[in-house]
């Protein structure tokens, strides 16, 4: 069965640092990634996706993430916080045994402090 | 266009009521999604429709809870008799096409579903 792991309750950061919000999976066939976010009150929102190809994916906002196959790792990375960016993070994973569904992570917080 | 959109946003029940949350998906997206996301959880796969079809029911949790979308757009997620572990957000979605392609999936704002 495919499943994510979010080793990390919450990630705390200063405005203007790098962040990496971790993220590892486990699936049977070819992963298909996705990271999205979520502000209080407001559905998820997408920011990137991995399908095959660079290791690097950009995506919205100036996030980017970083497969790596043997550490079976897919983490979001971001050059420089704002506060802004404080949300709620979610990776997931296609299920590839079904109907394109996902199946998530149980999140990271993101506080990013002025 | 406009994205997805459910409602009510926020529903209170008393325990035996029966509920109706309704999805309107993005206009001519194919693949509909409920996900249930309990309280400090990540969001957890309910049904799939393909069009009117509902092709993957098996995240439903018990047969009070049943989704349809008849003409293939709106989709309303039922729940009868509805019980206190029904508490949660629940989250709809829609994508462009069907499996074939790797599409993400458009997320609705979410209804509250409180169980007093």
């Amino acid at each position: 069965a495919q499943s994510v792991a979010q080793p990390e309750d919450q990630v705390n950061v200063a405005e203007g640092n790098p962040l990496t919000v971790k993220c590892t999976y486990s699936v049977s066939g070819n992963p298909y990634l996705f990271w999205y976010v979520q502000y209080p009150n407001r559905g998820l929102q997408f920011l990137l996706k991995y399908i095959t190809g660079d290791n690097l994916v950009k995506g919205s906002y100036g996030f980017e993430a970083e497969f790596n196959k043997s550490q079976t790792s897919f983490h979001l990375k971001k050059p420089s916080a704002l506060v802004s960016d404080s949300a709620l993070y979610f990776c997931a994973v296609r299920d590839n045994t079904g109907f394109q569904k996902l199946v998530f992570g149980t999140g990271t917080r993101l506080l990013v402090s002025p | 266009g406009a994205g997805v959109s459910q409602s009510p946003r926020y529903k209170v029940a008393k325990r035996g009521q029966d509920v109706a949350l309704r999805c309107d998906p993005i206009s001519g997206h194919v693949s509909l999604f409920w996900y249930q996301q309990a309280l400090g959880q990540g969001p957890e796969f309910l049904t799939y429709f393909q069009n009117e079809a509902q092709l993957d029911k098996s995240g439903l949790p018990s047969d009070r809870f049943f989704a349809e979308r008849p003409e293939g757009s709106v989709s309303t997620l039922k729940i009868q008799r509805t019980q206190q572990e029904d508490s949660a957000v629940y989250l709809c979605a829609s994508s462009p096409r069907t499996s074939g392609r790797v599409d993400e999936q458009f997320f609705g704002p979410g209804t509250r579903l409180t169980v007093l």
